[in-house]
């Protein structure tokens, strides 16, 4: 069974504050894909991220960041130099070979205030 | 083309009725999905197509829930005998497949139905 983790519901943070959206994961496959996704309050989620569990190398995308660790079970998102724009419900998700589609977490709604 | 449109995007409706929602996908994809989104939770899988085959339903998809994509283009989600409880979002996705766990989905902007 697959399923995601964030413990994290509402953060809130000042403009140009690095922060950090946590998200754990379960499953039995040994391959499978993590996702995040952004949900602004237009409401379409768009597409941040995917890592395959073989490639642990974190990436750095602009102010964008992500720390995968197996060891942890964890697909950690951190976000440089907050900005407003920031402002939106972020989405871990998980896909195994077991399954077509993915599994999502219930969000972490990250505030930046001006 | 400009993405994936959901028709309508707002629905109310009364207890007892039944609704349909429409789903238009990036025209070269063949991996077709329904999600349904409650406030503050995350997407719920509903189910998907592959071309017009539908491969997998969640457990989530009643009896009163069924989908369609009869030519493998556009997708049908229909309501019937609606309950206050199928008050949500319902969201479509499509994604070209290239192997498992490839295709990032694309997402509509949903269609929010309100139950009375």
């Amino acid at each position: 069974a697959q399923k995601v983790t964030q413990a994290q519901t509402e953060i809130s943070v000042v403009e140009k504050e690095d922060v950090t959206l946590d998200c754990v994961y379960e499953t039995r496959d040994t391959t499978y894909y993590l996702f995040w996704y952004k949900q602004p309050p237009s409401g379409e989620l768009v597409f941040l991220i995917r890592r395959n569990s073989f490639d642990e190398q974190n990436e750095i995308s602009g102010r964008y960041s992500w720390n995968f660790q197996k060891s942890t079970s964890s697909f950690n998102f951190t976000i440089t130099a907050s900005q407003v724009v920031d402002s939106a419900v972020y989405f871990c998700a998980l896909v195994d070979t077991g399954r077509r589609a993915l599994t999502f977490g219930s969000g972490t709604r990250l505030q930046v205030q001006p | 083309d400009t993405g994936v449109s959901q028709d309508p995007r707002h629905k109310i409706t009364k207890r007892g009725q039944n609704v349909t929602f429409r789903c238009d996908p990036i025209s070269e994809h063949n991996r077709l999905y329904w999600y349904r989104q409650t406030l503050g939770q995350g997407p719920e899988f509903l189910t998907y197509f592959q071309n017009e085959a539908q491969l997998e339903k969640s457990r989530l998809l009643s009896d009163r829930f069924s989908a369609e994509r009869p030519k493998g283009s556009f997708s049908t989600l229909e309501i019937q005998r609606t309950e206050q409880g199928d008050s949500a979002m319902y969201l479509c996705a499509s994604s070209q497949y290239g192997g498992p766990g490839t295709g990032e989905l694309f997402f509509g902007e949903g269609s929010r139905l309100t139950v009375l």
